[in-house]
Protein backbone atom coordinates (compact mmCIF):
# COMPACT_ATOMS: atom_id res chain seq x y z
CA UNK A 1 0.00 0.00 0.00
CA UNK A 2 1.30 3.44 -0.66
CA UNK A 3 2.61 5.43 2.17
CA UNK A 4 3.83 9.01 3.11
CA UNK A 5 4.83 9.66 6.71
CA UNK A 6 5.95 12.99 7.84
CA UNK A 7 8.26 13.37 10.84
CA UNK A 8 8.10 14.71 13.31
CA UNK A 9 4.36 15.73 13.96
CA UNK A 10 5.58 18.71 15.58
CA UNK A 11 8.39 21.13 15.82
CA UNK A 12 9.69 24.15 18.21
CA UNK A 13 12.31 26.32 17.20
CA UNK A 14 13.76 29.67 17.98
CA UNK A 15 14.60 32.21 16.15
CA UNK A 16 17.47 31.20 13.53
CA UNK A 17 18.01 27.65 14.99
CA UNK A 18 17.97 25.49 11.74
CA UNK A 19 16.33 22.09 11.16
CA UNK A 20 14.87 19.46 8.72
CA UNK A 21 11.43 18.34 8.34
CA UNK A 22 11.13 14.97 6.81
CA UNK A 23 8.78 13.28 4.33
CA UNK A 24 9.12 9.39 3.49
CA UNK A 25 7.22 7.71 1.10
CA UNK A 26 6.57 3.91 0.12
CA UNK A 27 4.63 3.62 -3.17
CA UNK A 28 5.02 2.05 -6.46
CA UNK A 29 6.16 4.66 -8.68
CA UNK A 30 6.66 8.32 -7.62
CA UNK A 31 5.96 10.94 -10.55
CA UNK A 32 6.49 14.12 -8.37
CA UNK A 33 6.61 14.65 -5.13
CA UNK A 34 5.43 18.37 -3.55
CA UNK A 35 5.83 21.01 -0.61
CA UNK A 36 3.00 22.82 0.79
CA UNK A 37 2.72 24.99 3.16
CA UNK A 38 -0.88 25.98 5.65
CA UNK A 39 -1.59 28.67 7.92
CA UNK A 40 -4.53 27.90 10.30
CA UNK A 41 -7.71 28.17 8.89
CA UNK A 42 -6.24 28.36 5.35
CA UNK A 43 -5.56 26.61 2.32
CA UNK A 44 -2.16 24.78 1.71
CA UNK A 45 -0.16 27.26 -0.75
CA UNK A 46 2.40 25.25 -2.71
CA UNK A 47 6.06 25.83 -2.38
CA UNK A 48 8.15 23.14 -4.88
CA UNK A 49 7.72 19.93 -6.36
CA UNK A 50 10.92 17.59 -7.02
CA UNK A 51 10.77 14.83 -9.97
CA UNK A 52 13.70 13.15 -9.50
CA UNK A 53 16.62 11.53 -6.79
CA UNK A 54 19.09 14.54 -6.68
CA UNK A 55 16.81 17.44 -7.22
CA UNK A 56 17.22 20.04 -5.19
CA UNK A 57 14.69 23.76 -4.71
CA UNK A 58 14.97 26.51 -2.96
CA UNK A 59 12.85 29.65 -2.12
CA UNK A 60 14.13 31.62 0.51
CA UNK A 61 14.69 30.07 3.69
CA UNK A 62 13.37 26.66 2.51
CA UNK A 63 15.51 24.20 0.66
CA UNK A 64 13.65 20.80 -0.59
CA UNK A 65 15.79 17.85 -1.25
CA UNK A 66 14.83 14.24 -2.76
CA UNK A 67 16.18 10.98 -2.34
CA UNK A 68 14.61 7.49 -3.55
CA UNK A 69 13.07 7.00 -0.41
CA UNK A 70 12.55 10.53 1.13
CA UNK A 71 12.33 14.01 1.01
CA UNK A 72 13.55 16.75 3.49
CA UNK A 73 12.48 20.56 4.09
CA UNK A 74 14.99 22.10 5.31
CA UNK A 75 14.44 25.32 7.41
CA UNK A 76 17.40 27.83 7.31
CA UNK A 77 17.63 30.42 10.00
CA UNK A 78 13.71 30.57 10.39
CA UNK A 79 11.53 33.13 11.41
CA UNK A 80 8.66 33.71 13.63
CA UNK A 81 6.47 34.09 10.17
CA UNK A 82 8.04 30.92 9.27
CA UNK A 83 5.49 29.45 11.71
CA UNK A 84 3.00 27.31 9.78
CA UNK A 85 2.16 23.13 9.21
CA UNK A 86 4.00 21.86 6.52
CA UNK A 87 2.39 19.08 4.25
CA UNK A 88 3.93 16.94 1.58
CA UNK A 89 2.32 15.00 -0.96
CA UNK A 90 2.95 12.83 -3.79
CA UNK A 91 1.82 11.93 -7.30
CA UNK A 92 1.83 8.46 -8.89
CA UNK A 93 2.79 7.16 -12.48
CA UNK A 94 0.55 5.29 -13.64
CA UNK A 95 -2.71 5.93 -15.59
CA UNK A 96 -4.64 4.06 -12.44
CA UNK A 97 -3.08 6.35 -10.94
CA UNK A 98 -5.00 9.62 -12.08
CA UNK A 99 -3.57 12.99 -11.29
CA UNK A 100 -4.54 12.63 -7.38
CA UNK A 101 -1.67 13.62 -4.80
CA UNK A 102 -1.21 11.18 -1.69
CA UNK A 103 -0.97 13.49 1.50
CA UNK A 104 1.17 12.33 4.75
CA UNK A 105 -0.09 14.30 8.26
CA UNK A 106 1.97 17.22 8.14
CA UNK A 107 4.83 18.67 10.79
CA UNK A 108 3.63 22.07 12.30
CA UNK A 109 6.73 24.42 13.34
CA UNK A 110 6.28 27.15 15.40
CA UNK A 111 9.63 29.50 15.58
CA UNK A 112 9.64 31.35 18.86
CA UNK A 113 11.37 34.75 18.85
CA UNK B 1 -7.95 37.60 -10.37
CA UNK B 2 -7.14 34.14 -11.36
CA UNK B 3 -7.93 31.39 -8.77
CA UNK B 4 -9.80 28.76 -6.75
CA UNK B 5 -13.40 30.60 -5.36
CA UNK B 6 -14.60 27.97 -2.41
CA UNK B 7 -18.46 29.04 -1.19
CA UNK B 8 -18.94 29.78 1.71
CA UNK B 9 -16.18 29.61 4.12
CA UNK B 10 -18.47 28.57 7.46
CA UNK B 11 -21.62 26.09 6.81
CA UNK B 12 -24.13 24.98 9.41
CA UNK B 13 -25.72 21.78 8.85
CA UNK B 14 -28.45 20.07 11.04
CA UNK B 15 -28.56 16.53 11.36
CA UNK B 16 -29.92 14.88 8.41
CA UNK B 17 -29.63 17.62 5.95
CA UNK B 18 -27.84 17.15 2.44
CA UNK B 19 -25.44 19.98 1.69
CA UNK B 20 -23.10 21.70 -0.93
CA UNK B 21 -19.81 23.01 -0.94
CA UNK B 22 -19.29 25.42 -4.06
CA UNK B 23 -15.52 25.30 -5.72
CA UNK B 24 -15.32 27.13 -8.79
CA UNK B 25 -11.69 28.30 -11.07
CA UNK B 26 -10.83 30.01 -13.59
CA UNK B 27 -7.52 28.51 -13.77
CA UNK B 28 -8.37 26.38 -16.89
CA UNK B 29 -7.49 23.69 -15.02
CA UNK B 30 -8.66 19.73 -15.92
CA UNK B 31 -8.30 18.11 -12.88
CA UNK B 32 -10.00 19.68 -9.95
CA UNK B 33 -10.11 17.50 -6.18
CA UNK B 34 -12.21 17.50 -2.68
CA UNK B 35 -10.14 16.52 0.38
CA UNK B 36 -11.35 16.59 4.13
CA UNK B 37 -9.53 17.73 6.99
CA UNK B 38 -9.70 16.97 10.70
CA UNK B 39 -8.18 19.00 13.69
CA UNK B 40 -4.17 18.28 13.31
CA UNK B 41 -4.69 15.75 10.40
CA UNK B 42 -3.00 15.59 7.11
CA UNK B 43 -5.52 15.74 3.73
CA UNK B 44 -7.59 12.79 2.85
CA UNK B 45 -9.16 12.65 -0.54
CA UNK B 46 -12.69 12.20 -0.95
CA UNK B 47 -13.34 12.47 -5.18
CA UNK B 48 -11.36 13.80 -7.67
CA UNK B 49 -12.21 14.58 -11.31
CA UNK B 50 -9.75 14.74 -14.43
CA UNK B 51 -12.23 15.54 -17.42
CA UNK B 52 -15.99 16.58 -17.67
CA UNK B 53 -18.81 14.71 -16.43
CA UNK B 54 -16.16 11.91 -15.25
CA UNK B 55 -15.03 12.00 -11.55
CA UNK B 56 -13.86 8.99 -9.36
CA UNK B 57 -13.23 8.22 -6.02
CA UNK B 58 -10.74 9.21 -3.21
CA UNK B 59 -10.05 7.37 -0.15
CA UNK B 60 -13.47 8.53 1.85
CA UNK B 61 -15.80 8.91 -0.95
CA UNK B 62 -18.92 6.98 1.06
CA UNK B 63 -21.61 10.10 2.21
CA UNK B 64 -20.38 12.18 -0.28
CA UNK B 65 -21.07 13.05 -4.40
CA UNK B 66 -19.91 15.08 -6.58
CA UNK B 67 -21.05 16.57 -10.30
CA UNK B 68 -18.42 17.56 -13.06
CA UNK B 69 -20.69 19.50 -15.73
CA UNK B 70 -18.45 22.47 -16.35
CA UNK B 71 -14.93 22.43 -16.54
CA UNK B 72 -15.22 24.98 -14.05
CA UNK B 73 -17.52 24.10 -11.06
CA UNK B 74 -16.83 20.94 -9.41
CA UNK B 75 -19.61 20.81 -6.48
CA UNK B 76 -19.57 18.50 -3.10
CA UNK B 77 -22.97 17.15 -1.80
CA UNK B 78 -22.43 16.02 2.02
CA UNK B 79 -25.46 13.61 2.33
CA UNK B 80 -27.05 12.80 5.70
CA UNK B 81 -25.21 9.31 5.24
CA UNK B 82 -21.88 11.08 5.83
CA UNK B 83 -22.29 10.31 10.10
CA UNK B 84 -19.28 12.35 11.21
CA UNK B 85 -19.70 15.28 8.69
CA UNK B 86 -18.02 18.09 10.91
CA UNK B 87 -14.32 19.09 9.07
CA UNK B 88 -12.71 21.22 6.93
CA UNK B 89 -13.28 20.68 3.09
CA UNK B 90 -10.53 21.75 0.81
CA UNK B 91 -11.32 22.05 -3.27
CA UNK B 92 -8.07 22.01 -5.67
CA UNK B 93 -7.44 22.30 -9.09
CA UNK B 94 -4.46 21.27 -11.35
CA UNK B 95 -3.16 20.91 -14.89
CA UNK B 96 -2.47 17.23 -15.87
CA UNK B 97 0.70 15.94 -13.98
CA UNK B 98 1.60 18.95 -12.23
CA UNK B 99 0.64 20.63 -8.51
CA UNK B 100 -2.69 21.08 -7.26
CA UNK B 101 -3.51 25.08 -6.28
CA UNK B 102 -5.50 25.16 -3.55
CA UNK B 103 -8.74 27.35 -2.31
CA UNK B 104 -9.15 28.82 1.32
CA UNK B 105 -11.61 26.38 2.54
CA UNK B 106 -15.30 25.79 3.86
CA UNK B 107 -15.44 24.73 7.27
CA UNK B 108 -18.70 22.41 8.10
CA UNK B 109 -19.86 22.14 11.39
CA UNK B 110 -23.30 19.90 12.57
CA UNK B 111 -25.35 21.13 15.17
Amino acid sequence: EDQVTQSPEALRLQEGESSSLNCSYTVSGLRGLFWYRQDPGKGPEFLFTLYSAGEEKEKERLKATLTKKESFLHITAPKPEDSATYLCAVQLRGEAAGNKLTFGGGTRVLVKP
Amino acid sequence: DGGITQSPKYLFRKEGQNVTLSCEQNLNHDAMYWYRQDPGQGLRLIYYSQIVNDFQKGDIAEGYSVSREKKESFPLTVTSAQKNPTAFYLCASGAMNTEAFFGQGTRLTVV
